[in-house]
């Protein structure tokens, strides 16, 4: 089955910097590739997402990169605030044919910015 | 239009009791996927119901049994809790050929 790596598992940043978090998957069937927020006490929330069929997307300040040959994908905050601070989800999953969508998830990566 | 609604919010219960979990979805889906999240993990799947069907099932136990309603709503089931069952369960929603998948508030479950 597919398994997701995320790293970093913790990282602080200054607000105002820019925050990167890493994910690597192992299915090369998993074309859909998701990142949510969750913060405390709060249900997940989707933020960005991207599909096997796009090396990029771009939502204001988030970023997600895809690179399929590699297997891994990016999420990209810039001019991180306060309330950017959250825990933060990438999952896999492989939607089509006979494939219905369940997510795998990485562990997860606490993000604090500080004011 | 509400979102993903679950119900109870908190819940506590002894070893080798059952407890049900509800779930309605979003206004419009008609799939429902349930999660587990242990506490400082990320969300482990259990299974999806579709056309009142489980669909899909992930690496967990027959005690944890499901059932989805003609109004699209579910439930789940777990029979002889176990302490390791504690955790947030999460309900999430999507359109049959849509990937984006939006989740409920979760319930919290006690097992002591």
């Amino acid at each position: 089955g597919e398994n997701v790596e995320q790293h970093p598992s913790t990282l602080s940043v200054q607000e105002g910097d820019s925050a990167v978090i890493k994910c690597t998957y192992s299915d090369s069937a998993s074309n859909y590739f998701p990142w949510y927020k969750q913060e405390l006490g709060k249900r997940p929330q989707l933020i960005i997402d991207i599909r096997s069929n796009v090396g990029e997307k771009k939502d204001q300040r988030i970023a997600v990169t895809l690179n399929k040959t590699a297997k891994h994908f990016s999420l990209h905050i810039t001019e991180t605030q306060p309330e950017d601070s959250a825990v933060y989800f990438c999952a896999a999953s492989e939607r089509g044919g006979t494939s219905y969508g369940k997510l795998t998830f990485g562990q997860g990566t606490i993000l604090t910015v500080h004011p | 239009d509400a979102g993903v609604t679950q119900s109870p919010t908190h819940l506590i219960k002894t070893r080798g009791q059952q407890v049900t979990l509800r779930c309605s979805p979003k206004s419009g889906h008609d799939t429902v996927s349930w999660y587990q999240q242990a506490l400082g993990q990320g969300p482990q799947f259990i299974f999806q119901y579709y056309e009142e069907e489980e669909r899909q099932r992930g690496n967990f136990p027959d005690r944890f049994s499901g059932h989805q309603f003609p109004n699209y709503s579910s439930e789940l089931n777990v029979n002889a809790l176990l302490l390791g069952d504690s955790a947030l369960y999460l309900c999430a929603s999507n359109e049959l050929h849509s990937y984006e998948q939006y989740f409920g508030p979760g319930t919290r479950l006690t097992v002591t």
